[in-house]
């Protein structure tokens, strides 16, 4: 079956440093990948997603992707984390019909 | 602007009281979909349409029921709604007809407490 892995429900990370939410993915062939994220009380929002070509994806707010095959990821990475950067990110691919979502990691930004 | 609305934000009923939460789009967008959000386990989906009068089970359907009489609208019907479905609903639309490289657009989300 058709499933994405997000296998940190929580990353910490301290304002001004790098950060990184990982995401790996099932499905064999070429994926379309995509990154969410979700603010209190509101919707999820489209950040980045992957169709082909380069292996690294440029988002909104800064945010980038990297996607690898060999190891099945799509890791989403910003250089420089903003307290405003803290959320619920989701990774999802695209099944025949819809889109399977990971379980999400809650990122904090500690000022 | 664009987006997709849906309606009540919150709601709390009670067991086998039918209710339906209205989506609606105004980008034209040819698929939509619905979706629960429960802690630990992400987004799953529940229907989804892939354009007027077509529209197809997702993961979790048993209880729900939807419709898609117009291409803007896409409205999720609990005919007798259960405790175990208390959760956040999120609806969704896509321009593509056929799910490919087509980000989604969220609504605000509905929260539903069936008691």
């Amino acid at each position: 079956a058709q499933s994405v892995a997000q296998p940190e429900d929580q990353v910490n990370v301290a304002e001004g440093n790098p950060l990184t939410v990982k995401c790996t993915y099932s499905v064999s062939g070429n994926p379309y990948l995509f990154w969410y994220v979700q603010y209190p009380n509101r919707g999820l929002q489209f950040l980045l997603k992957y169709i082909t070509g380069d292996n690294l994806v440029k988002g909104s707010y800064g945010f980038e992707a990297e996607f690898n095959k060999s190891q099945t990821s799509f890791h989403l990475k910003k250089p420089s984390a903003l307290v405003s950067d803290s959320a619920l990110y989701f990774c999802a691919e695209t099944g025949a019909n819809n889109l399977f979502f990971g379980t999400g990691t809650r990122l904090t930004v500690i000022p | 602007e664009a987006q997709v609305t849906q309606n009540p934000r919150y709601l709390i009923t009670v067991t086998g009281k039918k209710l339906t939460v209205t989506c609606s789009q105004n980008m034209n967008h040819e698929y939509m979909s619905w979706y629960r959000q429960d802690p630990g386990l992400g987004l799953r989906q529940i229907y989804y349409s892939m354009n007027v009068e077509v529209t197809d089970k997702g993961d979790v359907p048993e209880g729900y029921k939807v419709s898609r009489k117009e291409k803007r609208n896409f409205p999720l019907i609990l005919e007798s709604p259960s405790p175990n479905q208390t959760s956040l609903y999120f609806c969704a639309s896509s321009l593509s007809l056929a799910m490919g490289p087509y980000e989604q657009y969220f609504g605000p989300g509905t929260r539903l407490t069936v008691t």
